[in-house]
């Protein structure tokens, strides 16, 4: 079975400009969450969405949003990129019969690289 | 704002050593989450522990929750190469969302 499948693996982008990270939770799972890792830290809880309804949000300016689609698979948008936005996006998802935080199935994570 | 502190921050040993790392907080969560993280990949679940003073045994890892679910510790017996990563604590802050609080992270090195 697949497991959560991320994409773009690597990008670079300049300040300024804007990003699309994409993912793809395992089959059957309704729940998708987004963390932001930068080099040396853990990572930060950035948004979960469960059945396409934004169910958390963590402390990130406005210029992070994302969506979840029918087909349950998830996209993160960061506008008017900044140097500090570099880091290891990841995504997780998780089963659909909790209420809360279980067992998270994280993805291999998008590298964003931003000049 | 809740934080976990993880200690130590680096570890450095040889095979067959024992270790132990310390995940402190001041806030209290409903249950305390293990991971371990590989380079280029990402975090996998490696326990949970949910009841106060709970100790849960994996293999060779021993994982313990503190009395009072604001603290927690990961030791391994016997090291081997093969746990070498990094390993994170996570603090479930509630039952009803995914998020979760990390820790700060402990990498670990294992030498033969």
């Amino acid at each position: 079975d697949a497991g959560v499948t991320q994409s773009p693996t690597h990008l670079i982008k300049t300040r300024g400009q804007q990003v699309t990270l994409r993912c793809s939770p395992i089959s059957g799972h309704k729940s998708v969450s987004w963390y932001q890792q930068v080099l040396g830290q853990g990572p930060q809880f950035i948004f979960q969405y469960y059945e396409k309804e934004e169910r958390g949000r963590g402390n990130f300016p406005d210029r992070f949003s994302a969506r979840q689609f029918p087909n349950y698979s998830s996209e993160l948008n960061v506008n008017a990129l900044l140097l500090g936005d570099s880091a290891l996006y990841l995504c997780a998802s998780s089963l659909p019969s909790r209420a809360g935080a279980g067992e998270l199935f994280f993805g291999e994570g998008s590298r964003l690289t931003v000049l | 704002t809740q934080l976990l502190e993880q200690s130590p921050q680096f570890l450095s040993i040889q095979e067959g050593e024992n270790l132990t790392v310390y995940c402190n907080s001041s806030s209290v969560f409903s249950s305390l989450q293990w991971y371990r993280q590989e380079p280029g990949e990402g975090p996998v679940l490696l326990v949970t522990v949910v009841t106060g003073g709970e100790v849960k045994k994996l293999k060779r890892l021993t994982f313990q929750f503190g009395d009072a679910r604001k603290d927690s510790s990961l030791h391994i017996t016997a090291a081997q190469t093969g746990d070498t990563g990094l390993y994170l604590c996570a603090g479930v802050e509630s039952r009803s969302t995914d998020k979760l609080i990390f820790g700060t992270g402990t990498r670990l090195q294992v030498f033969p």
